[in-house]
Formats: structure tokens, C-alpha cells, sequence
């Protein structure tokens, strides 16, 4: 099992532009939690989707919407990119039963915004 | 609002000495507390739950509901221990967790 896979790794976009970063779940999970970690800081919640549904949001603007597919993989989209938006963003998934497990945490996708 | 407190950004301790690592948080009923540990160049992974009440890698944890905290503690550090610690929250059916800002543990030799 590979776990939770995120893509791409890296990416470098401009100011204003939109992105798209990808997030399949481990085998068996069926909720996406999506989090912004900006450097010395801790991990940010920015949403969850489960059952292809947005159920619980972070302080996050509209600029950052989402998406759950009928897999459970999910797509976190951020719109007109500020400069203050360069972080890693990281993808965690879960089972709907036994919530109390917690998360499995990928690698990230470090988006840096110039 | 639910939040959590690390009050401690960088930890450094001697191996084989005591480590503590603080955590406080703000909620009024029955929160369920996690400690997450990410190694240099890891991923961010589960150290322990409050619910289960182990001891993973020598480490435990308690919750103190009157004091609201859930200190990680290991009675003799180890040199792999060296990481980044971070504690977090999970409340009701919110389901979902937050975390503190995190605590960097150095070992020394």
C-alpha cells in the first residue's frame, strides 16, 4: 500500500495564476482532509470532502475550493495565487469509522507562489 | 474557538535525560488528542492517541482535563528521537484535527 500519494512534489507558479494539486487516499479511506503548512508552522486545516461532499471548512477564502471524485481521490484548487499562499500543502486521509485513528499525512506539495 | 498551544518552539535535551514536551488546548468537553512526529525528510505520521493509552517508542502521553493539557513525555531520550513534535485536537463529530505549531526536539550526544 502506498499510502497517501500527493503530486506533483514541486511546483512554481506566478502571482494571479491558478493551481491544482492531486491527492489519492490510502487503501480504505474514504475522507479527505486537505491542510496549508507555512514554514515554522504548524498544519492549517483548510477543508474536508467525504462522499464527494465539502463537510467541514477551515479559515480559508473562496479562492480555495475543492474536490472529492467517486474514488475518494481529491483535487484542492486555489485560485488569483498570492505571493502569501507559498507554502506545502498536505493531503491526509481517513476512515469514516473510527475517526478516533486520526489521519495518514502524504508528503506534500510544496507550491511556491513568485 | 478550539485551539492548541505549544508553548515551546525548540526543546533540546541531553540523551539518556527526561524529556517533557508541553501542550495545552481550548475546549470544554471530551477532546480526542494526538501527538504527530515528523522526522527530517518524513512525512507527518501518528505517534500516539489519547484514546488508546500506549506507549509508542517509549513515549507516553496523559490527558489532564482540569489543566486541559496532554504533555508528551519519555523517561530517557534517544539521539533518533531528534524531530518535529506537533499536538493535536479532535472534538465531537467535527472529525476534524488541528494542530499546534510544534515543538522541535534536539537530542544531544
Amino acid at each position: 500500500d502506498a499510502g497517501v500519494t500527493q503530486s506533483p512534489t514541486h511546483l512554481i507558479k506566478t502571482r494571479g495564476q491558478q493551481v491544482t494539486l492531486r491527492c489519492s487516499p490510502k487503501s480504505g479511506h474514504d475522507t479527505v482532509s486537505w491542510y496549508q503548512q507555512a514554514l515554522g508552522q504548524g498544519p492549517q486545516f483548510i477543508f474536508q470532502y467525504y462522499e464527494e461532499e465539502e463537510r467541514q471548512r477551515g479559515n480559508f477564502p473562496d479562492r480555495f475550493s475543492g474536490h472529492q471524485f467517486p474514488n475518494y481521490s481529491s483535487e484542492l484548487n486555489v485560485n488569483a495565487l498570492l505571493l502569501g499562499d507559498s507554502a506545502l500543502y498536505l493531503c491526509a486521509s481517513s476512515p469514516s469509522v473510527g475517526l478516533n485513528y486520526g489521519y495518514t499525512f502524504g508528503s506534500g506539495t510544496r507550491l511556491t507562489v513568485v | 474557538a478550539q485551539r492548541v498551544t505549544q508553548p515551546e518552539k525548540l526543546l533540546s535535551v541531553f540523551k539518556g535525560a527526561p524529556v517533557e514536551l508541553k501542550c495545552n488546548y481550548s475546549y470544554s468537553g471530551s477532546p480526542e488528542l494526538f501527538w504527530y512526529v515528523q522526522y527530517s525528510r518524513q512525512r507527518l505520521q501518528l505517534l500516539l492517541r489519547h484514546i488508546s493509552r500506549e506507549s509508542i517508542k517509549g513515549f507516553t502521553a496523559d490527558l489532564n482535563k482540569g489543566e486541559t493539557s496532554f504533555h508528551l513525555k519519555k523517561p530517557f531520550a534517544q539521539e533518533e528521537d531528534s524531530a518535529m513534535y506537533y499536538c493535536a485536537l479532535s472534538w465531537g463529530s467535527a472529525s476534524k484535527i488541528i494542530f499546534g505549531s510544534g515543538t522541535r526536539l534536539s537530542i544531544r550526544p
